[in-house]
């Protein structure tokens, strides 16, 4: 068990440009969230999946903004057409519902800079 | 208004003295989490809590249900426990998987 990962670790981006980030769960935990984290502030959810069923999104979640999970185990975050808002810190976690305390474990994180 | 509000923002100490974090939330939960960010993004999970007190090591965190209030204690400090402590709660009813965080609290402790 490796623990979550996240590919890459830092990115610089003109604004405009397409971007995607990868995350890597725990093998077994078929719980899977991305948050995203501004300077000074703490972490907000943006999406949640449950195997390969995306059950929940943030209205933070723009259109330019689309999550996948297509095998039930990695996830791909992309950002199309990139704003200088969008720099922040992407944080991926992951959980397994069958445990009763349902232990959310965080990745590294990416951070996107966006110019 | 946050739903979860942390105090101090900042708190500077020296080795050994012994720190508090407090958390106040304003809904109802299911669970609380404390977390532990260093810099450079990792977030750790040190504690899940859904009523009374939990402890390991040198860390301690308490809840009050009632008050909706919990603290994170840290006895004999040192600088490796410098790092931002984020208090979290899953909201009770719904969507109650997500996470909703505080701004965390910046410690730091100099030798």
């Amino acid at each position: 068990d490796t623990g979550v990962s996240q590919d890459p670790r830092h990115k610089i981006t003109k604004r405009g440009q397409n971007v995607t980030f990868r995350c890597d769960p725990i093998s077994e935990h078929n719980r899977l969230y991305w948050y995203r984290q501004t300077l000074g502030q703490g972490p907000e959810f943006l999406t949640y999946f449950q195997n390969e069923a995306q059950l929940e999104k943030s209205r933070l979640l723009s259109d330019r903004f689309s999550a996948e999970r297509p095998k039930g185990s990695f996830s791909t975050l992309e950002i199309q057409r990139t704003e200088q808002g969008d720099s922040a810190m992407y944080l991926c976690a992951s959980s397994f519902s069958g445990r009763a305390t349902d232990t959310q474990y965080f990745g590294p994180g990416t951070r996107l800079t966006v110019l | 208004k946050n739903e979860v509000e942390q105090s101090p923002q900042n708190l500077t100490a020296q080795e050994g003295e012994f720190i508090t974090i407090n958390c106040s939330y304003s809904v109802g939960i299911s669970a609380l989490h404390w977390l532990q960010q260093h810099p450079g993004g990792g977030i750790v999970s040190l504690f899940m809590l859904s009523s009374g007190k939990k402890k390991h090591g040198r860390l301690i965190a308490t809840i009050n249900i009632q008050e909706k209030h919990s603290s994170l204690h840290i006895t004999a400090s040192h600088p490796r426990d410098s790092a931002v402590y984020i208090c979290a709660v899953r909201v009770s009813g719904g969507s109650n998987y997500k996470l909703t965080f505080g701004k965390g609290t910046l410690l730091t402790v100099n030798p």
